[in-house]
């Protein structure tokens, strides 16, 4: 049972436009969550992170948003870059404890020029 | 990037072989990871340590174990390989639990 989920295993966007990647979770004790971006033969690299106290972090071209009610965050890139085609997981931590990371299955964007 | 290093970055043994995966580390962090990386299934904890000879299992543990007798070191052994043991093997270092993971280069293993 996947307690963070990626629905959208691609998304193609054009240059300049807006990217959205969604990430919904399902352990209300998460309390921070982060994205990484991924390149082919390469690990995993940070992206951006956001604290259950928070709804909106940014930090340049990248924002995340996080609706608690719902259970659910994104990822807004503005403008895409072809630079940013990569596959994008989400990630999420317990409170307590058990402070490991649970990853989505990950998103495969591709910006198009 | 953190100096973090796998070896080897490639592997092909057949089944039933041990196998030893590497993670280094020259960050002095505390905590290390071991993750795989399936189609699907996005990366999945295989076991943890949080100190010199202090590890915990993960959600796919089965049939791994690891060993930490330096904290620069991290070892992942597949006792008795199996095909499903077929992945990308991705080591993770952090300051402190649950914060920001930084990830190695990963290490392709096919088990034939």
């Amino acid at each position: 049972d996947q307690q963070v989920k990626q629905n959208s295993p691609s998304l193609s966007v054009q240059e300049g436009r807006i990217s959205i990647l969604n990430c919904d979770y399902t352990n209300s004790m998460f309390d921070y969550f982060l994205w990484y971006k991924k390149y082919p033969a390469e690990g995993p690299t940070f992206l951006i992170s956001i604290s259950s106290i928070k709804d909106k972090n940014e930090d340049g071209r990248f924002t995340v948003f996080l609706n608690k009610s719902a259970k659910h965050l994104s990822l807004h890139i503005v403008p895409s870059q072809p630079g940013d085609s990569a596959v994008y997981f989400c990630a999420a931590r317990p409170s307590g404890s058990a402070r490991q990371l649970t990853f989505g299955s990950g998103t495969q964007l591709t910006v198009l020029p | 990037d953190a100096g973090i290093t796998q070896s080897p970055r490639h592997k092909v043994t057949e089944t039933g072989t041990p196998v030893t995966l590497r993670c280094h580390q020259t960050e002095n962090h505390r905590y290390m990871y071991w993750y795989r990386q399936d189609p699907g299934h996005g990366l999945r904890l295989i076991h943890y340590s949080y100190g010199v000879k202090d590890t915990d299992k993960g959600e796919v543990s089965d049939g791994y174990s690891v060993s930490r007798s330096k904290t620069e070191d991290f070892l992942l052994t597949l006792e008795s390989a199996t095909s499903s043991q077929t992945s990308v093997y991705f080591c993770a270092i952090s300051d402190h639990g649950g914060e920001t993971q930084y990830f190695g280069p990963g290490t392709r293993l096919l088990v034939l």
